[in-house]
């Protein structure tokens, strides 16, 4: 079974503090992605990477950025934390289609909730 | 642009009788389509696709999807529901390899809600 684990399942921050989400995979997937998720936006993607040190832009990649240094973690980042940034944050991972960067099924996390006060 | 609508915010059935969550999508050329479910405070666990061939696809937990390609829809259904079928679905959509990386869509979800 593809396991993907997320560093914390709740977290509590102030405003303006550096916030670290980490996400980990064991199934070796070369894509990972991060979502956030708010009643009635659905699932909304912020960064997605293909590999090690690569990364691309979502829909909404303002305020946050990404890292991945190794193939199986890639972290999300909150560089000062704002009230509008409380929210759902879930990580997954998928295999990308042979000579393409393209996702099949995503497995996911079971998720961070993330309040900022 | 590529999207994805679920009509319905929430639907209620008994327990035992069928169920079907809507969805239609818009994308270029050929879907993959995708449902998800969530169960509280859990992630997306995945349900069942369609990428090409029959357009009735088999997933599971009992659940099956019917691809329309004149319709644009690939609706959810289950022929009897169980109290525990009870969560959030989700549809997503990408489109067909065409070249270059292709996004994943996601709709806004529907609430299950199976009554005893």
């Amino acid at each position: 079974d593809v396991k993907v684990t997320q560093s914390s399942r709740y977290l509590v921050k102030r405003t303006g503090e550096k916030v670290f989400l980490e996400c980990v995979q064991d199934m070796d997937h070369e894509n990972m992605f991060w979502y956030r998720q708010d009643p009635g936006l659905g699932l909304r993607l912020i960064y997605f990477s293909y590999d090690v040190k690569m990364k691309e832009k979502g829909d909404i990649p303002e305020g946050y950025s990404v890292s991945r240094e190794k193939k199986e973690r890639f972290s999300l980042i909150l560089e000062s934390a704002s009230t509008n940034q409380t929210s759902m944050y879930l990580c997954a991972s998928s295999f990308a289609h042979i000579g393409t960067l393209n996702t099949d099924t995503q497995y996911f996390g079971p998720g961070t909730r993330l309040t900022v006060l | 642009a590529q999207s994805v609508a679920q009509p319905e915010d929430q639907v209620n059935v008994a327990e035992g009788n069928p169920l079907t969550v809507k969805c239609t999508y818009s994308v270029s050329g050929n879907p993959y389509l995708f449902w998800y479910v969530q169960y509280p405070n859990r992630g997306l666990q995945f349900l069942l696709k369609y990428i090409t061939g029959d357009n009735l696809v088999k997933g599971s937990y009992g659940f099956e999807a019917e691809f329309n390609k004149s319709q644009t829809s690939f609706h959810l259904k289950k022929p009897s529901a169980l109290v525990s079928d009870s969560a959030l679905y989700f549809c997503a959509v990408r489109a067909a390899y065409s070249g270059g990386y292709q996004k994943v869509t996601f709709g806004t979800g529907t609430k299950l809600q199976v009554i005893p």
